[in-house]
């Protein structure tokens, strides 16, 4: 296991097509992050997982997207009927959970999924 | 509420010159603070972190940043500049405790070495 795996590295899609992504984290961490990354900004946080409970979803951007996480090991973010304005990298990344190293949540980020909504 | 400014959106400088990046962070508690390096097609990579041990904190590769409460800053450094530093570069803030999930990332800072 040598880092965060994501998949597929690069989606085109037509507007108003579903999509998932996928995420298979480091084995030995429990806590599994989604990002957004839009051009010229910095990522932006989404939701997260403990094990296979999601603790933190409001920040998601509607209720198009979700997570899921069933078995506390990969996880999938869906995007349903996407817009054009869904077209941005999204990245995942895990982590011990907080005061495992040092007292602060150090996450290990794949290299993300970038989608395009034609 | 915490958010942080990075103050500037490219930085230019000759290899073997030093490196400084500017970041002020705004935060209502204690915060933890890193900078995270994003070279193309690669993941976000930890340079440093700072945990409210040493306010001098060392990375990976030569950087360093200091935590200045007073100012509210996190400055990046590094002596002198390589041509494979040339990436993106962000500021990150976080609390500590039961909000340590969430990262809060500046815009970042884009890194450009001249041969």
């Amino acid at each position: 296991d040598t880092g965060v795996s994501q998949d597929p590295r690069h989606k085109i899609t037509k507007r108003g097509q579903n999509v998932t992504f996928r995420c298979d984290p480091i084995s030995e961490h429990n806590r599994l992050y989604w990002y957004r990354q839009t051009l010229g900004q910095g990522p932006e946080f989404l939701t997260y997982f403990q094990n296979e409970a999601q603790l933190e979803k409001s920040r998601l951007l509607s209720d198009r997207f979700s997570a899921e996480r069933p078995k506390g090991s990969f996880s999938t973010l869906e995007i349903q009927r996407t817009e054009q304005g869904d077209s941005a990298m999204y990245l995942c990344a895990s982590s011990f959970p907080q005061g495992a190293l040092s007292g602060a949540n150090v996450l290990t980020f794949g290299a993300g999924s970038r989608l395009t909504v034609l | 509420a915490q958010s942080v400014t990075q103050l500037d959106s490219h930085v230019s400088v000759s290899e073997g010159t030093p490196v400084l990046l500017r970041c002020n962070y705004s935060s209502s508690y204690s915060p933890s603070l890193f900078w995270y390096v994003q070279h193309p097609n690669k993941g976000l990579q930890l340079l440093l972190k700072y945990t409210s041990a040493a306010t001098l904190v060392k990375g990976i590769n030569g950087f360093e940043a200091e935590f200045k409460k007073s100012e509210t800053s996190f400055h990046l450094t590094k002596p002198s500049a390589h041509m494979s530093d040339a990436a993106e570069y962000f500021c990150v803030v976080s609390p500590s405790g039961a909000g340590s999930y969430q990262l809060t990332f500046g815009k970042g800072t884009k890194l450009s070495v001249i041969p």
